[in-house]
């Protein structure tokens, strides 16, 4: 159980095109996902939490505007990069938050890779 | 905010010897330390985790310790063998919003 799916795996797009990335809880219900981002060699940072329903809540420094989420049912989060630019490239990286035993924990999908041309 | 710091950055240990990566971590009310496994490419594999409630915890050859009045974790992986070559991250699971925030990363080599 606790399958995440991110599609698609990877993406190559234009300089100035919008990608959206699909970010989905394939055996159960998650109320909150959260995006992350990673650059090659480095960790991973988060950019924002998707709450079911709700607005996002961003990071400092994490372009709302530029990077929309959208949390429309409990199994699919997206993230849509807008107006893409080179310095968008990275490893884009999803996980869902469920209870397991009463406890928190999160389960990663396996990941968007974008490049922008 | 929490802040999760790492270190060493790069890890490098002979093929049967034991490697240690050391976290701290800045807020006392965080009670969730998973330690994850990234191999190139891939997502982050939780390796093992550590509640608050608990000092210390093993699963085979590798092992997390806690020492909450420090603010320290460790993780400790013994007798390591290649497939042990990745990079692993510390986390913590900040007070608020049950968001994960990563340590900078560990890049552990294991040498024949």
């Amino acid at each position: 159980g606790a399958v995440v799916s991110q599609h698609p795996s990877w993406v190559i797009c234009k300089s100035g095109t919008s990608v959206k990335i699909e970010c989905r809880s394939l055996d159960f219900q998650a109320t909150t996902m959260f995006w992350y981002r990673q650059f090659p060699k480095q960790s991973l940072m988060l950019m924002a939490t998707s709450n079911e329903g709700s607005k996002a809540t961003y990071e400092q420094g994490v372009e709302k505007d530029k990077f929309l989420i959208n949390h429309a049912s409990l199994t699919l989060s997206t993230l849509t990069v807008t107006s893409a630019h080179p310095e968008d490239s990275s490893f884009y990286i999803c996980s869902a938050r469920v209870l397991v035993r009463g406890t928190d924990t999160q389960y990663f999908g396996p990941g968007t890779r974008l490049t922008v041309l | 905010g929490e802040n999760v710091e790492q270190h060493p950055s790069t890890l490098s240990v002979q093929e049967g010897d034991s490697a240690v990566i050391k976290c701290t971590y800045s807020d006392s009310a965080s009670n969730y330390f998973p330690w994850y496994k990234q191999e190139l490419g891939k997502r982050p594999q939780l390796i093992i985790d550590i509640r608050s409630n608990v000092g210390e915890k093993k699963d085979q050859r590798i092992a997390v310790t806690l020492n909450k009045t420090a603010k320290h974790f460790s993780l400790h992986i013994t007798e390591t063998q290649p497939e042990d070559s990745a990079v692993y991250f510390c986390a913590a699971l900040g007070s608020s919003a049950s968001k994960i925030i990563f340590g900078s990363g560990t890049r552990l080599s294991i040498r024949p």
